[in-house]
C-alpha cells in the first residue's frame, strides 16, 4: 500500500516570504499522481497543484511551484511571496492510475503566514 | 466554489441514529468519491461510484453505506451510529479523462455524534 508522510506538523512564514512544505511517499509503482491540497480555516479542500510523475518538469501554478524528485520520492511544495491568505493546512496525496482512483493523504502541514 | 454541493452542512445526532449525506457532482463528471476527515484517522478514502456503479471501497465500515442514483448525485449512510463516527465528510468528483484525473471536493457536511 502507499503511504504518504509530512513530517512538519507545523510551518509559519512571514508575509512575502518563501516557505517549502515537505512531503515524501513510499510506492513500487512508476506512473502515479501528485497533488497539493490545501484546507483553509472553512475547511475546503482546495486543489493548489498537480504532477503527472511520468513529467520531469515541476509544475507550477502562480506562486506556487513544487519540487519533485521521482528517485528519492519526494515532492515539496514551495509557497513564493507568501500572503495572509495561504494560512491553511496542506495536505500532500497520492494518487495510482488507473482511471479514477482513490487519493491517499498525508497528515497535513499547518502553515501560518504572519504579518 | 468547486462545484461539488453537500446537504447539510452540519449534523448534530444521538448515538444509534441514523443519518443520510447528500452530495451533488460537478456538471459532468461521473466518478463521485467520499472522504472522512476525523482527528485521529486523519483523511481517509471509504468508497467510490462510477456512473452509478461501485468502483472502489476503502475503510469503510459495514454500518455505512453508498449509492450513486442516475442522476449521479450521491449518498452516504450512517447507520448505527457512535462517537467515533463524528467527522467531516467529504465528498469529491471527478471526470474520466483517462488516467489520473483531479478530484474536486465539496465543502464537506460535519457530523457530530453524541
Amino acid at each position: 500500500a502507499q503511504t504518504v508522510t509530512q513530517s512538519q506538523p507545523e510551518m509559519s512564514v512571514q508575509e512575502a516570504e518563501t516557505v517549502t512544505l515537505s512531503c515524501t511517499y513510499d510506492t513500487s509503482e512508476n506512473n502515479y499522481y501528485l497533488f497539493w491540497y490545501k484546507q483553509p480555516p472553512s475547511r475546503q479542500m482546495i486543489l493548489v497543484i498537480r504532477q503527472e510523475a511520468y513529467k520531469q518538469q515541476n509544475a507550477t501554478e502562480n506562486r506556487f511551484s513544487v519540487n519533485f524528485q521521482k528517485a528519492a520520492k519526494s515532492f515539496s511544495l514551495k509557497i513564493s511571496d507568501s500572503q495572509l491568505g495561504d494560512t491553511a493546512m496542506y495536505f500532500c496525496a497520492f494518487m495510482k492510475p488507473p482511471s479514477g482512483s482513490r487519493l491517499t493523504f498525508g497528515e497535513g502541514t499547518q502553515l501560518t503566514v504572519n504579518p | 466554489d468547486s462545484g461539488v454541493t453537500q446537504t447539510p452542512k452540519h449534523l448534530i445526532t444521538a448515538t444509534g441514529q441514523r443519518v443520510t449525506l447528500r452530495c451533488s457532482p460537478r456538471s459532468g463528471d461521473l466518478s463521485v468519491y467520499w472522504y472522512q476527515q476525523s482527528l485521529d484517522q486523519g483523511l481517509q478514502f471509504l468508497i467510490q461510484y462510477y456512473n452509478g456503479e461501485e468502483r472502489a471501497k476503502g475503510n469503510i465500515l459495514e454500518r455505512f453505506s453508498a449509492q450513486q442514483f442516475p442522476d449521479l448525485h450521491s449518498e452516504l449512510n450512517l447507520s448505527s451510529l457512535e462517537l467515533g463516527d463524528s467527522a467531516l465528510y467529504f465528498c469529491a468528483s471527478s471526470f474520466p479523462h483517462g488516467s489520473g484525473e483531479t478530484q474536486y471536493f465539496g465543502p464537506g457536511t460535519r457530523l457530530l455524534v453524541l
